[in-house]
């Protein structure tokens, strides 16, 4: 697969117990963030999105927590799987009207049974 | 299904060649993204378009060029001057800019010979 992720911070978990992948935001003014997962030798997959008017949303398995007191956001992933192994990458949108994204390097997550 | 197709997933370049990497959607969206990735590091923007024959560098333009003929289409060409060409390349798309999320391809390697 592509050397995806190498040197990249590595949190390793038990399967079945929950995950919590942190990213430190860069832009105070960025009001859009995202959470994707990239798997070896394919794109990033989308996750879970979150707005600045909210500090929490939920998906299925998966939180994700806003603290923009502090530019800090997270991915929960609760009784995580074998199949979660993966990068995560979190983005921000730089604020309001922007047409980019900002991504960050990204958490490589690693599940063992 | 919809989604985004790129090609091919494997390119080997010659010194002094220009190549050229196809991007495809049908998901109807009307901005397009270029992303090159890196072992170790995020993902990091090349050129982008938010509408048909209009287009922008991103951060990292030098060596390589787009053209956005069609709503479709992105086809974005490494040039000869692009000395550092080997990478991931990863192409996304998303309805409009800003606060949306992008959606991508699963990525085209390009090796130099």
């Amino acid at each position: 697969g592509e050397n995806v992720g190498l040197h990249l911070p590595t949190l390793s978990v038990q399967e079945g117990d929950n995950s919590i992948i942190n990213c430190a935001y860069s832009n105070s003014a960025s009001d859009y963030f995202i959470w994707y997962k990239q798997e070896s030798g394919k794109g990033p997959q989308f996750i879970i999105d979150i707005r600045s008017n909210m500090d929490k949303r939920q998906g299925q398995r998966v939180t994700v927590l806003l603290n923009k007191t502090v530019k800090h956001l997270s991915l929960q992933i609760a009784a995580t799987q074998p199949g979660d192994s993966a990068v995560y990458f979190c983005a921000e949108n730089g604020g309001r009207n922007t047409d980019k994204l900002i991504f960050g390097t990204g958490t490589r997550l690693q599940v063992f049974p | 299904d919809g989604g985004i197709t790129q090609s091919p997933k494997y390119l080997f370049r010659k010194e002094g060649q220009n190549v050229t990497l196809s991007c495809e959607q049908n998901l109807n969206h009307d901005a397009m993204y270029w992303y090159r990735q890196d072992p170790g590091q995020g993902l990091r923007l090349i050129y982008y378009s938010q509408i048909v024959n209009d287009f922008q560098k991103g951060d990292i333009a030098e060596g390589y060029s787009v053209s956005r003929e069609k709503k479709e289409s992105f086809p974005l060409t490494v040039t000869s001057a692009q000395k550092n060409p080997t990478a991931f390349y990863l192409c996304a798309s998303s309805k409009g800019t800003g606060g949306q999320p992008q959606h991508f391809g699963d990525g085209t390697r390009l090796s130099i010979l």
